[in-house]
């Protein structure tokens, strides 16, 4: 069963400029999760979708990042515009149930340098 | 605020050591507690959880310790091989459906 994809790995970028991040979570998972992680830190969660409701996200910045999932499948993370503070790991996780006991499988992450 | 609370150390072990990766946490209300496991490039990955009504909890190879009186988990890895060379969190679930992580412990094995 193929886990949970990301694209693009890597993404270099200025700063100012517009990036989106896209996920496709491991089939069946109706919940979807994005997460920062900086260097040497946990993950910090930005987003958190059942099916294609937004149902927690208090952490994320809406001045500047977004999100989709309109089908209630494959997910869209935006920043528009990106700064520099921006660059980290952008982490894509799913899960089959909503409560955090449902182990949640991540994708590799995309790596945003924003310069 | 609340928080899991663990700085980013290093512990290295010898190849067939034991080794103990330390986290602990500051929400008392706290009922779910996770190790993932994270190797360079890649997410997490899921190694072993435990529920607040246990104190204990063994995998293969890998033992998940509960002390809700001082607020302490750790991960005791046996046999300690090349392979389980990565960056270790702990992550609490202590609002409902979120996970908090903390910092991680990289754990480097000697061959």
């Amino acid at each position: 069963e193929a886990g949970v994809v990301q694209s693009p790995r890597y993404k270099i970028i200025e700063k100012k400029q517009p990036v989106a991040f896209w996920c496709n979570p491991i089939s069946g998972h109706n919940t979807l999760y994005w997460y920062l992680q900086n260097l040497g830190q946990g993950p910090e969660l930005l987003i958190r979708y059942e099916n294609e409701e937004a149902v927690d996200d208090s952490q994320l910045p809406k001045d500047r990042f977004s999100a989709e999932r309109l089908k209630g499948v494959d997910s869209t993370l935006k920043i528009q515009p990106a700064e520099l503070g921006d660059s980290a790991v952008y982490l894509c996780a799913s899960s089959s149930g909503a409560s955090a006991a449902y182990e949640q499988y991540f994708g590799p992450g995309t790596r945003l340098t924003v310069t | 605020g609340e928080s899991v609370g663990l700085h980013l150390p290093t512990l290295s072990v010898q190849e067939g050591d034991n080794s103990i990766i330390n986290c602990a946490y500051s929400n008392s209300a706290s009922d779910y507690f996770i190790w993932y496991k994270q190797e360079s490039g890649k997410g997490p990955q899921f190694i072993i959880d435990i529920r607040s009504n246990m104190d204990k909890r063994q995998g293969q190879r890998v033992t998940v310790l509960l002390n809700k009186t001082v607020k302490h988990l750790s991960l005791q890895i046996a046999a300690t091989q090349p392979g389980d060379s990565a960056v270790y969190f702990c992550a609490e679930n202590n609002a409902g459906n979120m996970l908090t992580f903390g910092g991680g412990t990289r754990l480097m094995v000697k061959p």
